[in-house]
Formats: structure tokens, sequence, C-alpha cells
């Protein structure tokens, strides 16, 4: 079955950094990969995605880069604020089964 | 519109006693799914709907959980007998038809 490994699992910026997140996937059929943020006390909330036919995908301060040669894809935040503390976790799934196979999440504090 | 939305938010019972978990989709989701985050690892996939259909059920982890999905609304994921290994963080999503899904704010099960 599909392996998803993330890294790292704690991550401290300062306020204005950049930070990423990066995974990496075992299963080659893998064709979508959603990013979940989860903030304390509530469910994961869809942040970004990116399908297997697209390399980077970008939206406002978020964007997602997928290299399917090496299977990783990665989560980059830039101009960082204290609102971006959160778990983050990475996923993957494809085409014929639908479950979302997840990452081991990385905790994000950004400091003021 | 209403997301997911997932009862109770919190459970305490005893080694032994059964729960019972409901989650209502958003309006229109065909695709329901179950995971859970047990003593935080990663999220798990329990099981798929579609409509009132089983879709993928490989997550379940034995017979003592059973989950349904009356007329293909609403859904109850059934714990009988819970065991102390049980405890943890159970998570609701749904899907239209394509990728996507979205999660309600999980079910905090804790078996003592």
């Amino acid at each position: 079955g599909e392996n998803v490994e993330q890294h790292p699992s704690t991550l401290s910026v300062q306020e204005g950094d950049s930070a990423v997140i990066k995974c990496t996937y075992s299963d080659s059929a893998s064709n979508y990969f959603p990013w979940y943020k989860q903030e304390l006390g509530k469910g994961p909330q869809l942040i970004i995605d990116i399908r297997s036919n697209v390399g980077e995908k970008k939206d406002q301060r978020i964007a997602v880069t997928l290299n399917k040669t090496a299977k990783h894809f990665s989560l980059h935040i830039t101009e960082t604020q204290p609102e971006d503390s959160a778990v983050y976790f990475c996923a993957a799934s494809r085409t014929g089964r639908r479950a979302l196979t997840f990452g081991s999440g990385t905790r994000l504090q950004v400091q003021p | 519109e209403a997301g997911v939305t997932q009862f109770p938010s919190h459970s305490v019972i005893e080694k032994g006693q059964t729960v019972t978990l409901r989650c209502d989709p958003i309006s229109g989701h065909d695709n329901l799914y179950w995971y859970r985050r047990v003593m935080g690892k990663e999220i798990k996939f329990l099981l798929h709907f579609v409509k009132e259909s089983k879709q993928d059920e490989s997550g379940m982890p034995n017979n003592r959980f059973l989950a349904e999905r009356t007329g293909g609304t609403y859904s109850t994921l059934k714990v009988q007998p819970a065991e102390l290994e049980d405890s943890g963080v159970y998570f609701c999503a749904s899907s239209p038809q394509g990728f996507q899904a979205f999660f309600g704010q999980g079910t905090r099960l804790t078996v003592v």
C-alpha cells in the first residue's frame, strides 16, 4: 500500500520567514496530493492540493510543488504569520481508491 | 453552506461499553469517509461510503467497529465493545464527485 513520509516533525520560524515542509510517497500510481492545516480543537482544513499532471500550484502565500520522478512534494509558506501556526498534514491518493494516506504531520510554530 | 458535522465532540466511556459516533456530511456529497488519529500519530483511513454502499472498508481495524450510512445521508460508527486502544480522535470527511475531501471537527473518544 501507499506510504507517505513527512519532514520535519516540528518547525519553528520567525514571523515573515518562509517555511517548507516536505513529503515523499511510495505508490507511483498516486495522482492527488492535498495539504491540510489543523488548528487546535478543529478538524483538518484543506488549504491547497495538486494533481500529478501539474508541477506547481500557488495560492497567495502558499504553494505546493510536485516532483513525480522523485515521488516527493513540498508545501511552501512565504511571509509566515502567527496565525499560520498549526499542524500541517500532507496526504496522497489515487484514482480508483479515494482513501487518503497521510503523513505524520508537522507542527509549525511562527514566532512573533 | 454547512460543513461536515460530527457528534458528539467528546466521549468518555469505560472499557467494554458501546459508543456510537455520528457524522452529517455536506449536503449533496455522495462520498463519506471515516478516519482516526490515535495517540498523536498520523491520521489513518477507516472506510469509504459512496452513498449508502461501502466502497472500501480496508482500514477498519476489527469487527468491533461497525459503520452504517442510512439512506446515503448521515453515517454512524459504532464501537462495541470499546477497548483502551480505541481511544483517539475520529474524523469524518465528505466529498462530491472529485478528490477534494472536507473534514469535520472530529470526535475525541477516550476509553478508560
